[in-house]
């Protein structure tokens, strides 16, 4: 079935830990990768995304995410983290000529001061 | 910065009984969405609407489900006999090029 997989639901670390999210998708073709988060009590806030052109694609808050076709991957990571990290990541994915969002989900990152 | 914005935040209802939720999306935008997320789980497409009709739907998306742009700004959610799985978050997203999403609204139907 087609989907957006993020394997870790929940990764626990240390303040300036580095953080690495797993996304892995399965749909064919040219697609639009979107990491979002949530903030405790807050809505979803795009932190970056990937439609097109260099790979590696840096976002707000220090977060970058690399889009790897060959591995249908699309990975978010933060060299080092903060306590104000801690929130629900979720990977999602727009399909060539779908109009809606696909996604993960989702991880839910604790990190302890 | 301008917000997608939602009412209520929090609707309690008895089952079999009709709820609107209410999203304001951003002005210029002109791609209106309803997602929902079932406590634990991800959250999945209900339907999208552009120029005053829908033009995408998911399975989940059955005939007690409606949306509806009344005037220029609000855009709603309407369930007509809600259901005790009918309990979640409904989140409501605009777009031109990206999707943004409001806060949403926690429904729970007992």
């Amino acid at each position: 079935a087609q989907s957006v997989s993020q394997h870790n639901h929940h990764v626990i670390l240390s303040e300036a830990a580095s953080l690495e999210l797993g996304c892995n998708y399965s749909y064919g073709g040219t697609v639009n990768l979107f990491w979002y988060v949530q903030y405790p009590g807050q809505h979803l806030q795009l932190l970056l995304k990937y439609f097109s052109g260099d790979p590696l694609v840096k976002g707000i808050k220090g977060f970058e995410a690399e889009f790897i076709k060959s591995k249908f991957s699309f990975n978010l990571r933060k060299p080092s983290v903060q306590w104000s990290d801690t929130a629900e990541y979720f990977c999602a994915v727009k399909r060539p000529g779908a109009n809606n969002l696909f996604f993960g989900t989702g991880t839910r990152l604790t990190v302890i001061p | 910065e301008p917000e997608v914005t939602q009412t209520p935040s929090h609707q309690v209802t008895q089952m079999g009984q009709e709820v609107i939720l209410r999203c304001v999306p951003i002005s210029n935008h002109l791609y209106f969405y309803w997602y929902r997320q079932i406590l634990g789980q991800k959250v999945e497409f209900l339907v999208s609407f552009y120029n005053n009709e829908i033009s995408e739907k998911s399975e989940i998306f059955d005939d007690q489900f409606s949306v509806e742009r009344p005037d220029g700004s609000n855009f709603t959610l309407k369930i007509r006999s809600t259901k005790l799985e009918d309990s979640a978050m409904y989140f409501c997203a605009s777009r031109q090029e990206t999707q943004y999403f409001g806060p949403g609204t926690r429904l729970l139907v007992l």
